[in-house]
């Protein structure tokens, strides 16, 4: 059982077009962080969201992380070839330090 | 600043022969470290995480081991690898108890033919 499911799992979209991708879950977390990883690289950390119903912005990049605690989405608005990546949500419960991460959402944003 | 190095970032073993992959981590001190796995390209399995040295903890039984020798080093070993042991593997760490924001080496992409 997957305890943090994204969708969609693929999304290849054209230049200059805006996107949501989602992390869902049954499972409350204390905080949730999203990455992007480019292919042979290491994932790289872009937010924490840790009050529910927060929202962080970062450029073109909107950050919610649901009331509940359980869900978080990332919207890109006027995508562009340099967004394109692999994007992972990762999940901490408690006082626990080991994060559970999605299988994340292949994203290819075509010029 | 912190930086993370994992070596090697490419890996070809044959069926059977012993593994050695190390990271280390510099301008920090007591990181919680971690190895993770990544088939295809897709989700993260955590395989060991430390928060001292000596200290191991292992999430999922297979033919891996890991050890910290010093405080900025983890290396991941095996006796005799497997063909399920392909992938890419990942070193990372963290700040510490209650700070679980991931700093991730580059990887190595570990083929075993």
């Amino acid at each position: 059982t997957q305890l943090l499911e994204q969708s969609p799992q693929f999304l290849s979209i054209q230049e200059g077009e805006n996107l949501t991708v989602y992390c869902n879950s049954s499972s409350v977390f204390s905080s949730l962080q999203w990455y992007r990883q480019e292919p042979g690289e290491g994932p790289v950390l872009l937010v924490t969201v840790v009050t529910g119903g927060e929202v962080k912005k970062l450029k073109r990049l909107t950050f919610q992380f649901g009331d509940a605690r359980k869900d978080s989405s990332l919207h890109i608005t006027a995508a562009q070839p340099g967004d394109t990546g692999l994007y992972l949500c990762a999940g901490a419960q408690g006082s626990n330090y080991k994060l559970t991460f999605g299988k994340g959402t292949l994203l290819t944003v075509n010029p | 600043s912190q930086t993370i190095h994992q070596w090697p970032a490419t890996l070809v073993q044959p069926v059977g022969s012993p593994l050695s992959l190390e990271c280390t981590v510099e301008g920090t001190s007591n990181p919680n470290l971690y190895w993770y796995r990544q088939a295809a390209g897709r989700g993260l399995q955590l395989l060991f995480y430390s928060v001292g040295i000596g200290q191991i903890s292992s999430e999922v039984p297979q033919n891996l081991s890991a050890s910290r020798p010093q405080d900025r080093q983890f290396i991941l070993s095996s006796k005799k690898l497997l063909l399920s042991d392909s992938g890419f593997y990942l070193c990372a760490w963290s700040p510490g108890v209650g700070n679980e924001k991931l700093f991730f080496g580059s990887g190595t992409q570990l083929s075993v033919l």
